[in-house]
């Protein structure tokens, strides 16, 4: 079974503070992948992140940074300087590697609602 | 990537009467998936589109009230039927796309309103 966590249900910073919105991940299987996905006001849900089981390297675009820590088995995600325009729900997602086509499915967290005050 | 778009954005409807969502996708894609996301919730599975035959449901779901086909690979729809208040959500429409079917994309959604 799978399960993501996203612990924080709201965040408010004033802008351009930074904010990490956590994400922490329960699976049995050996290879995964973890997603960051966005969703703005408008409500589609924008992909921001795919990172790999195998691939524990942190990456950084741009203002935003993810830290993947396999031991602790958390994915949690930065935003550097924040904006106004960052102010959505984040959700964290996890799901195994295809192996038999149907069987694998996108487990989501409950979402981060982030209001950045102006 | 895979750009998805979806018909209509949002609809209002009557209670007992049905909508049917269209999807679309850009590019051929292997899995297609329908999601439903009620008022402040996080997004639950409906089912799988499976080209060519029956969609796979999740548990709680039934074709009798979400019907879903999928006659090729960059086109599915579902239905919503014999809707009630309870129906009212945002209902997404979900594709993989890449060398592994690595990343999961999303339609912008249909917000559904149900009277």
């Amino acid at each position: 079974a799978q399960k993501v966590t996203q612990a924080q249900t709201e965040i408010s910073v004033v802008e351009k503070e930074d904010v990490t919105l956590d994400c922490v991940y329960e699976t049995r299987d050996t290879t995964y992948y973890l997603f960051w996905y966005k969703q703005p006001p408008s409500g589609e849900l924008v992909f921001l992140i795919r990172r790999n089981s195998f691939d524990e390297q942190n990456e950084i675009s741009g203002r935003y940074s993810w830290n993947f820590q396999k031991s602790t088995s958390s994915f949690n995600f930065t935003i550097t300087a924040s904006q106004v325009v960052d102010s959505a729900v984040y959700f964290c997602a996890l799901r195994p590697v295809f192996r038999n086509f149907g069987n694998e499915k996108l487990t989501f967290g409950t979402g981060t609602r982030l209001t950045i005050i102006p | 990537s895979a750009v998805i778009s979806q018909k209509p954005s949002r609809d209002i409807c009557q209670r007992g009467t049905s909508l049917t969502i269209q999807c679309q996708v850009d590019s051929q894609v292997t899995m297609m998936f329908w999601y439903r996301q009620q008022p402040g919730q996080s997004l639950t599975l409906i089912a799988t589109a499976n080209q060519g035959s029956e969609a796979t449901y999740e548990s709680g779901f039934v074709i009798d009230k979400f019907p879903i086909s999928r006659p090729n690979l960059t086109f599915s729809t579902l239905t919503v039927s014999n809707m009630s208040p309870e129906d009212s959500s945002i209902y997404l429409c979900s594709a993989t796309s890449g060398g592994a079917l690595e990343t999961q994309y999303f339609g912008p959604g249909t917000r559904l309103l149900v009277l």
